[in-house]
């Protein structure tokens, strides 16, 4: 079935670090493809989302550009901020109504 | 404008017992999805509603739990004689139509005891 990966957390890092996490999938076909974003005592919030091959997602900073042959939807963001502690989940569909959520990736910004 | 509501936050029960558990979606938002989340995992599909008709229900994982929504609007996710392994954090999320953003709810935190 389809599935995400994720890369393991928890990840920590300093105030204006360049953050990466690692998402690929498994799917038959070409889902759609999104980051969501967990902050501490809220519920999920879209971050961003890339529906085709090539397509990139951006949102606050953050960046993922949906590679088709290598199967990966990596999350960047250049310059990273106290702010931006939270947990944050990969998805995908296909255009249907159920999501495939990923395990989830812990980040921590240090002052 | 107000988001996805649940109601309650947080529940503590004992095993056996019936747990309802409530979610008010985006004013508008025509479909309703229901998902179960255990700690350190992420999200797991259980149901999904297209206004008052339950479109989908292969993610509910035995028939102690069925979901409702009677009206297009409120949906009420129940679960019978509860066991421990039902703790999970019961998430719902709302879209203003089929195949559109899916926006969260807070969750309601589920403790079997």
């Amino acid at each position: 079935g389809d599935s995400v990966t994720q890369m393991e957390g928890p990840v920590t890092l300093s105030e204006e670090a360049f953050l990466t996490i690692n998402c690929t999938y498994t799917a038959t076909g070409y889902p759609s493809l999104f980051w969501y974003v967990q902050y501490p005592g809220e519920g999920l919030q879209l971050l961003l989302k890339a529906t085709k091959a090539d397509d990139k997602g951006s949102n606050k900073g953050f960046e993922a550009t949906y590679r088709k042959e290598t199967t990966s939807f990596h999350l960047e963001k250049g310059s990273v901020q106290v702010s931006d502690s939270a947990v944050y989940f990969c998805a995908l569909n296909f255009g249907n109504e159920k999501l495939t959520f990923g395990t989830g990736t812990r980040l921590t910004i240090i002052p | 404008g107000a988001g996805v509501s649940q109601s309650p936050r947080y529940k503590v029960t004992k095993r056996g017992q019936d747990v309802a558990l409530r979610c008010d979606p985006i004013s508008g938002h025509v479909s309703l999805y229901w998902y179960r989340q255990a700690l350190g995992q992420g999200p797991e599909f259980l149901t999904y509603f297209n206004y008052e008709a339950q479109q989908d229900k292969s993610g509910l994982p035995n028939d102690r739990f069925s979901a409702e929504r009677p009206e297009g609007s409120i949906s009420t996710l129940t679960i019978q004689r509860t066991e421990q392994r039902d703790s999970a954090m019961y998430r719902c999320a709302s879209s203003l139509r089929r195949r559109e953003t899916q926006y969260f709810g807070p969750g309601t935190r589920l403790l079997v005891l």
